[in-house]
């Protein structure tokens, strides 16, 4: 499973709340991102890093914020989550040269 | 990276071989094939890539057209596991990039017992 874990696993929040997710890797792989999927989208991209410090935007970046102060850890936050932030969160991380990829085990997110 | 079509679903008896096609006619020389599979409610799993020559692993093969321009992913044996949406996608390597997949829809294979 490349040592990648997701936290929580499921949460429940009121709109305009803050939220955070956290996605941590074992493995030391320079690159993570995050995906969220929806019926009838499948999934999009919402925000990459590429090292400590350095983040770019996704195809879906706004409403989230992202955060990466050390290798292990890329944080997800939804600085005031609202009805269209339902959805189930997969983070990610690029293994090797080419783009194999291994994936978290999701978040699913309800704001209610 | 280039468009890929794959059949919205398919079925295949256990234990036969589930073969899943991909039409990738506007491929570019390099662009790799990718295979992904997503299990209900699980993140996606990589499968296998290749560029042009057939490709094999523990999981399945890839056998891509002298043309380049479509691929079948063979799962030899499946089970009722393999059941999943599977997903073909093309692009160039990443090397130094960090951009990230582009998922379609995908295939829904659903094994019979």
């Amino acid at each position: 499973d490349a040592g990648i874990t997701q936290s929580p696993r499921h949460k429940v929040t009121e709109t305009g709340t803050p939220v955070t997710l956290r996605c941590h890797q074992t493995e030391n792989h320079r690159y993570m991102y995050w995906y969220r999927q929806d019926p009838g989208h499948g999934l999009r991209l919402i925000h990459y890093s590429y090292g400590v410090k350095d983040t770019d935007k996704g195809e879906v970046s706004d409403g989230y914020s992202v955060s990466r102060s050390k290798t292990e850890d890329f944080l997800l936050t939804l600085e005031s989550a609202t009805s269209s932030q339902t959805s189930v969160y997969f983070c990610a991380i690029r293994v090797g040269a080419g783009d194999e990829a291994f994936f978290g085990q999701g978040t699913r997110l309800t704001v209610v | 990276d280039a468009k890929t079509t794959q059949p919205p679903s398919m079925d295949c008896a256990e234990g036969r071989a589930a073969n899943l096609p991909c039409n990738h006619s506007t491929i570019s020389g390099n662009e790799y094939v990718y295979w992904y599979r997503q299990i209900h409610s699980q993140g996606p799993q990589y499968i296998i890539h290749g560029l042009k020559n057939n490709e094999t692993n523990e999981m399945a093969s890839l056998i891509i057209t002298e043309d380049r321009k479509s691929s079948t992913l063979i799962l030899p044996h499946a089970t009722l596991r393999d059941t999943a949406v599977y997903y073909c996608i093309v692009r160039v390597h990443s090397g130094g990039g960090a951009d990230g997949l582009t998922f379609g829809k995908g295939t829904h294979l659903i094994i019979q017992p």
